[in-house]
């Protein structure tokens, strides 16, 4: 099992609330990834993160911001969810960029009623 | 469009049949690479294969490449009622900022 949390595990919430969801790692990888991914469906990219201070976003356009402020930890926040916003949202990192194996976290699967 | 897609979407045997999945990409790509997801959890990562390479072996697990056919395969022999679970595969295109593209998953089920 990889070194790599996400909390909570489900949230059910009403349009409108600000949520922060929470990813973090002990395995010291600099590089860090936010999917979402609906039921069936493939992995988009949303966010990811070359180290400390740095976040840029990803190929799929989401309304959610991130920060990297301390290595290990790579939170993900919705200022106003909707119900658009429901999805499983996996963390990943990685020692290297992209190519190199990436290690998830067991993922948060958001409802937003 | 998908970069890789899975074939086929889904596939269900019996304990100790041999599983094959497949996967097909559109570009040239650095490395391959297959991840399984076990039903609500996160991806864990089974095997990398780089594009200079043919075959590679893991356990019960064979990946094969054909760089010039944009595609590759993985094996699960004699498969287990615990490898029941989406597989997915995942390309780093060469120029496209190394990132990985995940194909739509292959759901396996394997019967008791």
């Amino acid at each position: 099992e990889a070194d790599i949390y996400q909390t909570p595990r489900y949230l059910v919430i009403g349009t409108g609330k600000k949520i922060t969801l929470e990813c973090s790692q002990t395995m010291g990888h600099d590089k860090m990834y936010w999917y979402q991914q609906d039921p069936g469906m493939e992995l988009h990219l949303i966010h990811y993160s070359y180290g400390v201070n740095s976040t840029e976003k990803g190929d799929l356009s989401s309304e959610s911001t991130v920060s990297r402020i301390r290595t290990e930890h790579f939170p993900l926040t919705l200022e106003s969810a909707r119900p658009s916003h429901t999805s499983q949202y996996l963390c990943a990192s990685s020692e290297y960029w992209g190519s190199d194996t990436q290690y998830f976290g067991p993922g948060t699967r958001l409802t937003v009623l | 469009s998908q970069q890789g897609e899975e074939d086929p979407q889904a596939l269900s045997i019996q304990e100790g049949e041999n599983a094959t999945m497949n996967c097909s990409y559109k570009t040239s790509i650095n490395n391959l690479q297959w991840y399984r997801q076990n039903s609500g959890r996160g991806l864990v990562h089974l095997i990398l294969i780089r594009s200079n390479e043919r075959e590679k072996h893991s356990g019960r697990l064979r990946v094969t490449l054909d760089t010039s056919k944009k595609s590759s395969s993985l094996l699960i022999t004699a498969s287990r009622a615990a490898d029941t679970a989406s597989y997915f595969c995942a390309t780093d295109q060469t120029g496209a900022n190394s990132k990985l593209t995940f194909g739509k998953g292959i759901t396996l089920s394997v019967r008791p």
